[in-house]
């Protein structure tokens, strides 16, 4: 079965440093999310892209956030200069539908846990 | 304000018995709820997604109702085994405007022993 794979695994950045999380969604999906959960919190919405634009973006997604999907195949997750409480798991997740309107279900990733020290 | 609670926080079954997980939602207006299982370590995995019509759906041993009236929904696990030790999420979408939101639940996490 086709999955989300996400990588690296585990990101250690320093504090203020660029970072990067990549995501490879399911080649037919058309819909692409991050998410993000803050070790024993909820996870929470950060972002969704569709039609190679941003659809809809929680409050956390500030400024130090963007997204982009360079080529046909990768979703990345870029946080500019990173701050000690951006230390979380990252999920990327894709469908095929627009998750809030529909059913069609989302295929989540195993995350990357970005460290920030 | 949106919300989404699960209870219990968490919760401890012998292998081959019945348990069910309680969602209630104030999230408006209403598009869908999903409950999604999460091992640890992993990313959640859909179990089921239910629109305002509908009041029960089935995945295997999983089992979810929805009353969108008293905004509460339950997934119900049928024999359990071992392998459904994982934290359960309620996720509940609210529709169509551009400040739409997803709103998660803090999930129950499950245990089953042998």
């Amino acid at each position: 079965e086709p999955e989300v794979t996400q990588t690296p695994s585990h990101q250690v950045t320093q504090m203020g440093q660029e970072v990067i999380l990549r995501c490879v969604p399911i080649s037919n999906h058309l819909y692409f999310y991050w998410y993000r959960q803050i070790l024993g919190q909820k996870v929470e919405f950060l972002v969704s892209f569709y039609n190679n634009e941003i659809s809809e973006k929680s409050e956390i997604f500030d400024d130090q956030f963007s997204v982009e999907r360079p080529d046909g195949s990768n979703f990345t997750l870029k946080i500019r200069s990173t701050k000690l409480e951006d230390s979380a798991m990252y999920f990327c997740a894709s469908s095929t539908g627009v998750v809030r309107q529909n059913n069609q279900p989302q295929h989540f990733g195993d995350g990357t846990r970005l460290s920030i020290l | 304000k949106n919300q989404v609670e699960q209870s219990p926080q968490s919760l401890i079954i012998l292998e081959g018995k019945n348990c069910t997980l309680q969602c209630n939602y104030t999230v408006s207006p209403f598009s869908n709820l999903r409950w999604y299982k999460q091992d640890t370590g992993r990313g959640p995995v859909s179990l089921t997604i239910m629109t305002f019509s509908e009041n029960t759906k089935s995945n295997g041993r999983y089992t979810a109702t929805l009353d969108a009236d008293t905004k509460q929904s339950s997934l119900h696990i049928t024999a359990s085994q071992l392998s459904d030790s994982a934290s359960y999420i309620c996720v509940v979408s609210a529709g169509y405007s551009s400040a739409s939101k997803i709103i998660f639940g803090s999930g129950t996490r499950l245990s089953i022993r042998p």
